[in-house]
């Protein structure tokens, strides 16, 4: 069964420093991985996916993520954090693939970011 | 163009009474799929209706049935309510194709008291 691990539950950084959200999948199928955004009370927008193209992808904000096969990895950086980009981040995988609706989603990490 | 409607925002209900949301997914998208997010349990996968069927279902009780209209429109309810089912209930929706993200809508709260 496919499984999100996000390391870290809370991140801190200064503002205009790098970013790096952890996130370890477990997938029995090639992998579709995403990275969602949560600011308080509204609903998740997505970043970026992978669907087995460019193993490094880039999404909105100034966000980018590396599949990582061999170390089955799919962290979120971005390289000079922002005051805006404090929120809730969640990695999810696709379960079963590419054709499902369901996604299996990480615990989520709260980015912190301080002036 | 206009995204994941979700209706109502929020929500307050009694223990024991039943509750149906609605969630009006992008023009075009056929596959709608419902999570629910609490504090102590994260996001978690209710089911998902692909043109009017049930295409999956998480592992949630009888007492949460969904239903997808011939306009891809989705509903779900919830049936004697209980304290635990507050939380914020998230609607996506998906085109065809694997490349296709799943976009969320604002998520209905609801409290039950």
């Amino acid at each position: 069964a496919q499984s999100v691990t996000q390391l870290g539950s809370h991140v801190s950084v200064s503002e205009g420093a790098l970013v790096l959200l952890r996130c370890n999948y477990s997938s029995s199928v090639p992998p579709y991985l995403f990275w969602y955004v949560q600011y308080p009370n509204q609903g998740l927008q997505l970043l970026l996916k992978y669907t087995s193209a460019a193993t490094l992808v880039k999404g909105i904000n100034g966000f980018e993520a590396e599949f990582k096969k061999s170390e089955t990895s799919f962290h979120l950086t971005k390289p000079s954090a922002h005051m805006s980009d404090a929120a809730e981040y969640f990695c999810a995988v696709s379960d079963g693939g590419g054709n499902t609706g369901k996604l299996i989603f990480g615990q989520g990490t709260t980015l912190q970011v301080k002036p | 163009k206009a995204g994941v409607t979700q209706t109502p925002r929020y929500l307050i209900k009694t223990r024991g009474q039943q509750v149906t949301l609605s969630c009006s997914p992008i023009s075009g998208h056929r596959s709608v799929s419902w999570y629910q997010q609490t504090p102590g349990q994260g996001l978690q996968f209710l089911f998902e209706y692909f043109s009017e069927t049930q295409r999956n279902k998480g592992n949630f009780p009888g007492r949460f049935s969904g239903r997808q209209f011939s306009n891809s429109r989705s509903e779900m309810n919830v049936s004697t309510l209980e304290l635990g089912d507050s939380a914020l209930y998230l609607c996506a929706s998906r085109g065809q194709g694997y490349n296709y993200g799943y976009t969320f809508g604002s998520g209905t709260r609801l409290t039950v008291v």
